[in-house]
């Protein structure tokens, strides 16, 4: 069974410029999550999407979207790049996103110069 | 607002060593908490969950532990190898998000 794929694995960016990434999850798996992770801030929930609906939301301004597909892969996009916005972007793939395990890609690598 | 707090940050122990892993947090009102391992520049690897109901989980070398009244898990690993090496986190599932630990980061040495 194939994992979760996040592409691409490595992206570099200039400020003010935008980017979408993408993440197929486990087949099967409905509920796909979107985190930031940083040296000083750690892990930070971005976004969950279930069904091609976003379902919850974490504490990060609008420049940060996603969406879902039908086939519940999942993309986000970053508009207006910022120098802070530089993180590894990981999204995470579960059945149905309550009480399972969740099962992460293996990252893409964004820095923003 | 739910905080999670890992110790300690980092940890070296000679190989075959037994060592235990802790996490702590602030508000119990969780539906689980999940243990992850983290290599450099890699994913998240998910070892063991923990529903709010249970107390423990057993995963080969590993045991973790869930007190929710204290707000406390443990994550122990028995004969500690040199490929334990990584850094492990801890994650609570309150209503709609999970909350991240800052990690120990674990250095076994052959």
């Amino acid at each position: 069974k194939a994992g979760v794929t996040q592409t691409p694995r490595y992206l570099i960016k200039t400020r003010g410029q935008q980017v979408t990434l993408s993440c197929s999850p486990i087949s099967g798996h409905r509920s796909v999550s979107w985190y930031q992770q940083t040296p000083g801030q750690g892990l930070q929930f971005l976004f969950e999407y279930f069904s091609e609906t976003q379902r919850n939301k974490g504490n990060f301004p609008g420049r940060f979207s996603g969406r879902q597909f039908s086939n519940s892969r999942s993309e986000m996009n970053v508009s207006t790049l910022e120098l802070g916005d530089s993180a590894l972007y990981l999204c995470a793939s579960s059945l149905e996103g309550f009480n399972e395990k969740l099962f992460f890609g293996s990252g893409t690598q964004l820095s923003v110069l | 607002k739910q905080e999670v707090t890992q110790i300690p940050a980092a940890l070296s122990v000679p190989e075959g060593e037994n060592l235990v892993l802790n996490c702590s947090f602030t508000d119990s009102a969780i539906y689980n908490l999940q243990w992850f391992r983290q290599d450099p520049g890699k994913g998240l690897t998910s070892l063991l969950l923990i529903q709010s109901s249970q107390r423990e989980q057993t995963s080969g070398r590993l045991n973790a532990s869930l007190d929710k009244s204290s707000g406390r898990s443990t994550l122990y690993i028995a004969a500690s190898q040199p490929g334990d090496s990584a850094t492990y986190l801890c994650a609570v599932k309150g209503t709609y998000k999970y909350i991240f630990g800052t990690g120990t980061r674990l250095k076994v040495l052959a």
